[in-house]
């Protein structure tokens, strides 16, 4: 069965400075990849997807990811955050059965 | 409506009554899921529609959780002799396929908070 692990549950980093969430998925293909981001008190909103094509994969709010095949992972990362970017961050993986597996987040603080 | 729709946003029950959480998708999106997110957790998958398919109820924990979706649109999820582990947030997602296939982007309602004292 498809899995998606994410190894770490707290990030702090502070403002302006480079932050990268890393994302492991297990399936025996190419899965479909995405990236979704959970602001407080609101839904999550899509902030990138791999599908095929290019391996580093550009999305909302500066945010970028690089999928690695023979790494299985889909890390992400922003050059400079912003204190907007504190949030969840939700990798998760589409397999057979148009079904979304998500891992279980990346909490991420701001520091000032 | 622009997005997706959830109702209520809060719910707080007692434990052994039975609840309903609506889900209102996108209109012209024809696959609705239900995810769980319980207090630091993940999310968990629960079940989903796709068109006039068969529902993937994979993701349901017990008996006492069921779904519907009326028309191919509004959902709602219900589960009967609540229990305090249910407390959780209910999320409701829809998205657009083309053909036989999802493009893969799940557009989140905002949730129904549900607590059980």
């Amino acid at each position: 069965a498809q899995s998606v692990t994410q190894p770490d549950i707290h990030i702090t980093v502070s403002e302006g400075a480079s932050l990268e969430l890393r994302c492991n998925y297990s399936y025996g293909a190419t899965p479909y990849l995405f990236w979704y981001v959970q602001s407080p008190g609101q839904g999550l909103q899509l902030l990138l997807k791999y599908f095929s094509g290019d391996t580093l994969v550009q999305g909302i709010k500066g945010f970028e990811a690089e999928f690695k095949r023979s790494q299985s992972s889909f890390n992400l990362r922003k050059p400079s955050v912003h204190w907007s970017d504190a949030a969840e961050y939700f990798c998760a993986v589409v397999a057979a059965g148009n079904k979304l597996t998500f891992g279980g987040g990346t909490r991420v603080l701001v520091k000032p | 409506g622009a997005g997706v729709s959830q109702s209520p946003s809060n719910k707080v029950t007692e434990k052994g009554k039975d609840v309903e959480l609506r889900c209102d998708p996108i209109s012209g999106h024809t696959a609705l899921y239900w995810y769980r997110q319980s207090l630091g957790q993940g999310l968990e998958f629960l079940i989903y529609f796709q068109g006039n398919s068969a529902p993937d109820k994979s993701g349901l924990p017990s008996d006492r959780f069921s779904a519907e979706r009326t028309g191919g649109s509004v959902s709602t999820l219900t589960i009967q002799r609540t229990q305090q582990e249910d407390s959780a947030v209910y999320l409701c997602a829809s998205s657009l396929w083309i053909g036989r296939q999802s493009t893969g982007e799940l557009f989140f309602g905002e949730g129904s908070r549900l607590t059980v004292l």
